[in-house]
C-alpha cells in the first residue's frame, strides 16, 4: 500500500455529535480526496484538495467539511452526524491531475451513526 | 451522472477461466483506469487506458478501450480464487482537476 493511514478505523457514534477523520499520507502528494461508499453507489466523492488549503467540493459535499493545513493531512468533518452519513468511508491521493491520476486508496474508516 | 457503468453486476466463474467486465460512460474521456476492491480494503489501482489507445495489458489483465462506443471492456485471464474481488472503472473527463467518476463495480467470484 501507498503511505496512506486513515483514523480511526472503526468508529460508533451518535445523532448530532461532531466526528472528524483523519487522512495522512507520506508520499508528499498533492491531490487528496475524501469518498463514501454505499452499497448500491458505489464511490462518491466528497471533497478534494489541490494543494495546502485549496479544497472544493465533490458529489456529495452536504454535511461535511474539510480541511488542509499541511500536506501529508486531510481532515473530514461531519460537524453534526446523522444516520444517511453511516458508511465507509475512503482517503485516495495522487499527485498528478488531469491526464493521469492514478488514484491510491487508504484502507477506510467504517463509521456508524446511531 | 458521469459515472461509469459496470456491467455485469456480478459474475461467478470457475478458477482457470476468463473473466470479462464491461464499462460504458457518458462523454470524451482523457483515459478510464481500472480498480480492484477486495472484500474490507480500499481500491487498488490496476491499469490505466489513455483516450487514443485501443488495447492495452498487464499480467493477466487486457483491456480494451472503444471511444466510439464509449465503453471499455476488463478481460481477467486464466482466473485465480484471488481474484474474487469488485472492480470498478473510473472514466477520467479531463478538465482542471481532472477528477475520477467511480462506477458501482462488478462484483466477481472465481470459485476453486
Amino acid at each position: 500500500d501507498a503511505g496512506i493511514t486513515q483514523s480511526p478505523r472503526h468508529k460508533v457514534t451518535e445523532t448530532g455529535t461532531p466526528v472528524t477523520l483523519r487522512c495522512h499520507q507520506t508520499e508528499n502528494h498533492r491531490y487528496m480526496y475524501w469518498y463514501r461508499q454505499d452499497p448500491g453507489h458505489g464511490l462518491r466523492l466528497i471533497h478534494y484538495s489541490y494543494g495546502v488549503k485549496d479544497t472544493d467540493k465533490g458529489e456529495v459535499s452536504d454535511g461535511y467539511s474539510v480541511s488542509r493545513s499541511k500536506t501529508e493531512d486531510f481532515l473530514l468533518t461531519l460537524e453534526s452526524a446523522t444516520s444517511s452519513q453511516t458508511s465507509v468511508y475512503f482517503c485516495a491521493i495522487s499527485d498528478k491531475a488531469s491526464s493521469y491520476n492514478e488514484q491510491f486508496f487508504g484502507p477506510g474508516t467504517r463509521l456508524t451513526v446511531l | 451522472s458521469q459515472q461509469g457503468e459496470e456491467d455485469p453486476q456480478a459474475l461467478s466463474i470457475q478458477e482457470g477461466e476468463n473473466a470479462t467486465m464491461n464499462c460504458s460512460y457518458k462523454t470524451s474521456i482523457n483515459n478510464l483506469q481500472w480498480y480492484r476492491q477486495n472484500s474490507g480494503r480500499g481500491l487498488v489501482h490496476l491499469i490505466l487506458i489513455r483516450s487514443n489507445e485501443r488495447e492495452k495489458h498487464s499480467g493477466r489483465l487486457r483491456v480494451t478501450l472503444d471511444t466510439s462506443k464509449k465503453s471499455s471492456s476488463l478481460l481477467i485471464t486464466a482466473s485465480r480464487a484471488a481474484d474474487t474481488a469488485s472492480y470498478f472503472c473510473a472514466p477520467n473527463y479531463g478538465g482542471s482537476q481532472g477528477n475520477l467518476i467511480f462506477g458501482k463495480g462488478t462484483k466477481l467470484s472465481v470459485k476453486p
